[in-house]
């Protein structure tokens, strides 16, 4: 079954650095847009970025541009998130997320989530 | 402020049912396809609703999504206790490059 455990978070002080990680498991990996997504405390939902299966193509949100890169180890079976620069604002629990088979922005499977703290 | 409009809450008594709107515009619900998904709080959000009104299998029928130019619907019948949670509509959209999410519906089951 398809499994996706994210890792790496934890409390940063504002300006600081964290990546992120999320092991995938149970589908072909390598052939699988992914993307990290976000939910701040009491928020909504906010997609941060994806990147395709090759890792040629990246969108990011404006609101992580120029701060935060996705990046993929296909053969590791890993998504990675490197977030640098951070802000009280990022403060969220970051979720891994895989699309349906065929699409890229539609999502069968989330991780658990990881918590990301940014405080002084 | 979310791309997408939902209203914050609806609230509805069990076994009755319910609907959420999603408003939007052409570059994301006017020419994408639109997903629902279910949050309960400390859990991984689900897929309920994806390509405006398709359900994955393990959807109960209950749940169903409509779209109509830069609008969409989920309807919820039959509700249940174990519907309250939260609900999001989500899409591409095309002029910003993003992914998209409402803000999010809270349902309440009285």
């Amino acid at each position: 079954q398809v499994q996706l455990v994210e890792s790496g978070g934890g409390l940063v002080k504002p300006g600081g650095s964290l990546r992120l990680s999320c092991a995938a498991s149970g589908f072909t990996f390598s052939g699988s847009y992914m993307s990290w997504i976000r939910q701040a405390p009491g928020k909504g939902l906010e997609w941060v970025s994806y990147i395709s299966s090759s890792g040629n193509t990246i969108y990011n949100a404006d609101s992580v541009k120029g701060r935060f890169t996705i990046s993929r180890d296909n053969p590791k079976n890993s998504l990675f998130l490197q977030m640098n620069s951070l802000r009280a604002e990022d403060t969220a629990v970051y979720y891994c997320a895989k699309p349906l088979t065929g699409r890229s922005y539609t999502f069968d499977y989330w991780g658990q989530g990881t918590l990301v703290t940014v405080s002084s | 402020q979310s791309v997408l409009t939902q209203p914050p809450s609806v609230s509805a008594a069990p076994g009755q049912k319910v609907t959420i709107s999603c408003s939007g515009s052409s570059s994301n619900i006017g020419n994408n396809y639109l997903s629902w998904y279910q949050h309960l709080p400390g859990t991984a959000p689900k897929l309920l609703i994806y390509d405006n009104n398709k359900r994955p299998s393990e959807i109960p029928d209950r749940f169903s999504g409509s779209k109509s130019g830069t609008a969409a619907t989920l309807g919820i019948t039959g509700l249940q206790t174990g519907d309250e949670a939260d609900y999001y509509c989500g899409t591409w959209d095309s002029s910003l490059s993003a992914v998209v999410f409402g803000g999010g519906t809270k349902l309440t089951v009285l």
